[in-house]
């Protein structure tokens, strides 16, 4: 069974821009997450989607927004960007119609965003 | 954002000896995770624990639930090279919040 892939793993951009980062969760999955890795603040919680609704959020400014489509893939965008968006950013993938403490989130390889 | 206190930060050790973090809350958890994660790369899961009390091995590791809910510890038995790496402990399901919460990583090398 492939694994939860994520496009493109690297990525440039300057300030001011916007960025889109794609996800595929592993087959069967519906549910995505997503998280940003910084080394100052480690891995923080951005937002769920499941079945095409966004489920949960985390404490970020509204220029990061997401979506899901039918087949559950999920993109993540990031708008106005600043040199303080530059991290991994990573999705996991869970089946998401079970208790959430008893489902396993496995990740992706990330997207390295350098924000310039 | 909310962290766990993962300890300790950074360990130095010599290939063939034991090694062995935690992790601790203020808050109970009802599953800790045990991902590892390798330079460029996402985290892998390494170890999924779901009751209080629970103690699970994989191969040369083996991790712990802690009985108040509160605490994890993670033990990885005669270190091999290819174990250096960032280890991370996440908790799941505090509150009810559908998110995981993270530890601050333990940074492996060994010393070959």
């Amino acid at each position: 069974k492939a694994g939860v892939t994520q496009t493109p793993r690297y990525l440039i951009k300057t300030r001011g821009q916007q960025v889109t980062l794609s996800c595929s969760p592993i087959s069967g999955h519906r549910s995505v997450s997503w998280y940003q890795q910084t080394p100052g603040q480690g891995l923080q919680f951005l937002f769920e989607y499941f079945s095409e609704t966004q489920r949960n959020k985390g404490n970020f400014p509204g220029r990061f927004s997401g979506r899901q489509f039918s087949n559950s893939r999920s993109e993540m965008n990031v708008s106005t960007l600043e040199l303080g968006d530059s991290a991994l950013y990573l999705c996991a993938s869970r089946y998401g119609q079970g208790k959430f403490a008893s489902e396993t989130q496995y990740f992706g390889p990330g997207t390295r965003l350098l924000v310039l | 954002g909310q962290q766990l206190n993962q300890s300790p930060q950074s360990m130095f050790i010599q290939e063939g000896e034991d090694v062995s973090m935690n992790c601790t809350s203020s808050s109970i958890f009802n599953t800790w995770l045990w991902y590892k994660q390798e330079p460029g790369e996402g985290p892998v899961l390494l170890i999924a624990l779901y009751k209080a009390g629970e103690l699970t091995s994989n191969g040369r590791l083996t991790a712990q639930f802690g009985i108040t809910r509160k605490d994890s510890f993670l033990n990885i038995s005669a270190s091999i090279p290819s174990d250096v790496g960032i280890y991370f402990c996440a908790g799941q399901g505090i509150q009810g919040a559908q998110k995981l919460v993270f530890g601050q990583g333990t940074r492996l090398t060994i010393n070959p």
